[in-house]
């Protein structure tokens, strides 16, 4: 079990400039979770996928979000147009059934310059 | 909706004393409630959940933590402080059985430990 993986760890990007952080789940976990975590805040919710379908997407994620995960497997996070705003670390997370324990990745630092 | 509110953004103990981090919860329907623990730069780890069996729950690191519905409250705490045991804690809240299981987190509660 190599747990949830990130990458990359940290990012650095002007602002405009798009950016995409890849996630990849405990293996064979079904669901997969989007979390974003600014300074002094808790992980606040994004969007989670069952297998390859998006079921949720939370109103903090606006048009410039795009998130796949096109076989079930490892996802993406896409932010298009940065905005400075946007800085954050970005959580990902898994489980294998509904209700169960998410194992939570160790998340993708952004800073938008 | 579901939120939870920890009290006091920032904790301080003497190494070896009781631990006690609060957290309150609002929720319309039987809540699942969690503890997570964030190291810096590191992701979140569970230190304990309930979901609606035993009200007192043990977890991981010597923690534990009671649900108490009449107080909503859902308080961590450790009889003896370890040094590392300074993290990012944070007290969750998820509403069973629902469709989606997202995990609604509290701002989070820094502690420190005193030599």
């Amino acid at each position: 079990d190599t747990g949830v993986s990130q990458d990359p760890r940290h990012k650095i990007t002007k602002r405009g400039q798009n950016v995409t952080f890849r996630c990849d789940p405990i293996s064979e976990h079904n669901r997969l979770y989007w979390y974003r975590q600014t300074l002094g805040q808790g992980p606040e919710f994004l969007t989670y996928f069952q297998n390859e379908a998006q079921l949720e997407k939370s109103r903090l994620l606006s048009d410039r979000f795009s998130a796949e995960r096109p076989k079930g497997s490892f996802s993406t996070l896409e932010i298009q147009r940065t905005e400075q705003g946007d800085s954050a670390m970005y959580l990902c997370a898994s489980s294998l059934l509904q209700g169960n324990e998410q194992y939570f990745g160790p998340g993708t630092r952004l800073t938008v310059t | 909706a579901q939120s939870v509110t920890q009290l006091g953004s920032h904790v301080s103990v003497s190494e070896g004393a009781l631990v006690l981090l609060r957290c309150n919860y609002s929720s319309s329907v039987p809540p699942y409630l969690f503890w997570y623990v964030q190291y810096p730069n590191q992701g979140l780890q569970l230190l304990l959940k309930y979901t609606s069996a035993a009200t007192l729950v043990k977890g991981i690191n010597g923690f534990e933590a009671e649900f108490k519905k009449s107080e909503t409250s859902f308080h961590l705490t450790k009889p003896s402080a370890h040094m590392s045991d300074a993290a990012e804690y944070f007290c969750a809240v998820s509403v069973p059985p629902v469709r989606d299981d997202k995990i609604i987190f509290g701002k989070g509660t820094r502690l420190h430990i005193l030599p």
